[in-house]
């Protein structure tokens, strides 16, 4: 079975641009995590969705970011006037059930100029 | 919050080493430890997973262990290969969060 796709694989956005980011879970899988994860860093925690449902965003770093998954599949993670700090790999993970293993996607590699 | 630090951050041995790489975490209220595997520009992939319950967990030539008491990981790997070069990061989740905290990894090079 196809396994966590991400999209655009690359996105490079002048600073100031809007960006969108998707993610395809597992089918089936209720749990949905995004990551940011710097280079040379392990992946930071984002927000978390539980089908549509978004429970806990705490780790957002600034209201510029904003994530979605309205029919609890696809999930979409919006950027908005982007700066050169967030250029980084944004990851997204999905899971099963409300505990268990994660899965992850290839991420999306966001580059700012 | 949860802090994880994994030692070493670099290891080079020759092909055929057993070896252990370790993972500390400040928390011991974890209820999930996850061990993965990142290969260069691509994404994690999911090695091992120890549930709250457990104490270890084995998957072919790999071994992991939790003690949450000492809040420590360990991933043991036996009779290394050249494509176990990857970094190796461990990543725990609990205490209230659902969302997995992660070590900066070990960067792994086995010389053939």
């Amino acid at each position: 079975g196809a396994g966590v796709s991400q999209s655009p694989r690359y996105k490079v956005a002048k600073r100031g641009q809007d960006v969108a980011l998707r993610c395809d879970p597992i089918s089936g899988h209720v749990s949905l995590f995004w990551y940011q994860q710097a280079l040379g860093q392990g992946p930071e925690f984002l927000t978390y969705f539980q089908n549509e449902a978004q429970l806990d965003k705490s780790g957002l770093p600034s209201d510029r970011f904003f994530a979605e998954r309205p029919e609890g599949s696809v999930s979409t993670l919006k950027i908005q006037r982007t700066q050169q700090e967030d250029s980084a790999v944004y990851l997204c993970a999905s899971r099963s059930g409300r505990v268990g293993e994660q899965y992850f996607g290839p991420g999306t590699r966001l580059t700012v100029t | 919050k949860q802090e994880v630090t994994q030692i070493p951050a670099a290891l080079s041995v020759p092909e055929g080493e057993n070896l252990v790489l370790n993972c500390s975490f400040t928390d011991s209220a974890i209820y999930n430890l996850q061990w993965f595997r990142q290969d260069p520009g691509k994404g994690l992939t999911s090695l091992l997973l120890i549930q709250s319950s457990q104490r270890e967990q084995t998957s072919g030539r790999l071994n992991a262990s939790l003690d949450k008491s000492s809040g420590r990981s360990t991933l043991y790997i036996a009779a290394s290969q050249p494509g176990d070069s990857a970094t190796y990061l461990c990543a725990g989740s609990g205490g209230g969060a659902d969302g997995l905290t992660f070590g900066k990894g070990t960067h792994l090079i086995i010389q053939p």
